[in-house]
């Protein structure tokens, strides 16, 4: 069945890095732009960055942008975010969404992976 | 981007209608017709309800509904259910080829 699963996520210390990853499966992953959305603990969705079907094009929202990094595998059908200089306000979880049935509409969602930035 | 602009919180009780708004700019919702609309149930990912303004993803309830007028999407959910007790978001297209999301409404069932 269509399916993201993020992993990577974890607790790490400010001004760390940490890499998510988000494997797809049941759907053309190739085919279509993939987005990261944060959520931090009781608040509402934020999102992160987005990368075209080919990669040729990634976009960032600018409380991330110079820190994070989005790629993808096609050939792995996986996704990932890279983390860098991380800041207590970075802690939230993070899931995948796929921009599949339309654009701006993530229709496909991961479980989400919790990232915890503290000393 | 700012935040597109959702009320905090809505409630009725069963089998009554409510609607949530989302206001934006010319930039976003007034600008496109690419409005979405996201149910999430404490704990869980966020689930597409409505895109392109009105349309349903198949296995959708008929129950949930959308429109738009100028820069304000509303989403309208009619014969309400106490399984509909949710956060709803709604999420739109925007000039800067992003998208942006509403700060969120919690929807009680009474």
């Amino acid at each position: 069945q269509v399916q993201l699963v993020e992993s990577g996520g974890g607790v790490v210390q400010p001004g760390r890095s940490l890499r998510l990853s988000c494997a797809a499966s049941g759907f053309t992953f190739s085919s279509y732009g993939m987005h990261w959305v944060r959520q931090a603990p009781g608040k509402g969705l934020e999102w992160v960055a987005v990368i075209w079907y080919d990669g040729s094009n990634k976009y960032y929202a600018d409380s991330v942008k110079g820190r994070f990094t989005i790629s993808r595998d096609n050939s792995k059908n996986t996704l990932y975010l890279q983390m860098n200089s991380l800041r207590a306000e970075d802690t939230a979880v993070y899931y995948c969404a796929g921009e599949v049935i339309a654009v701006g509409a993530f229709d496909i969602w991961g479980q989400g992976t919790m990232v915890t930035v503290s000393s | 981007q700012s935040a597109l602009t959702q009320p905090a919180s809505v409630s009725g009780s069963p089998g009554q209608s409510i609607t949530i708004s989302c206001t934006g700019t010319s930039s976003d919702v007034g600008g496109y017709n690419y409005v979405s609309w996201y149910q999430q149930h404490p704990g869980k990912a966020p689930k597409l309800m409505i895109y392109d303004v009105s349309n349903r993803p198949s296995g959708v309830s008929n129950r949930f509904s959308g429109s738009k007028s100028g820069n304000t999407a509303s989403l309208t959910i009619s014969g309400l259910q106490a399984e509909d007790e949710a956060d709803y978001y709604c999420s739109s297209y925007t000039s800067s080829s992003t998208p942006v999301f509403g700060g969120g409404t919690k929807l009680t069932v009474l």
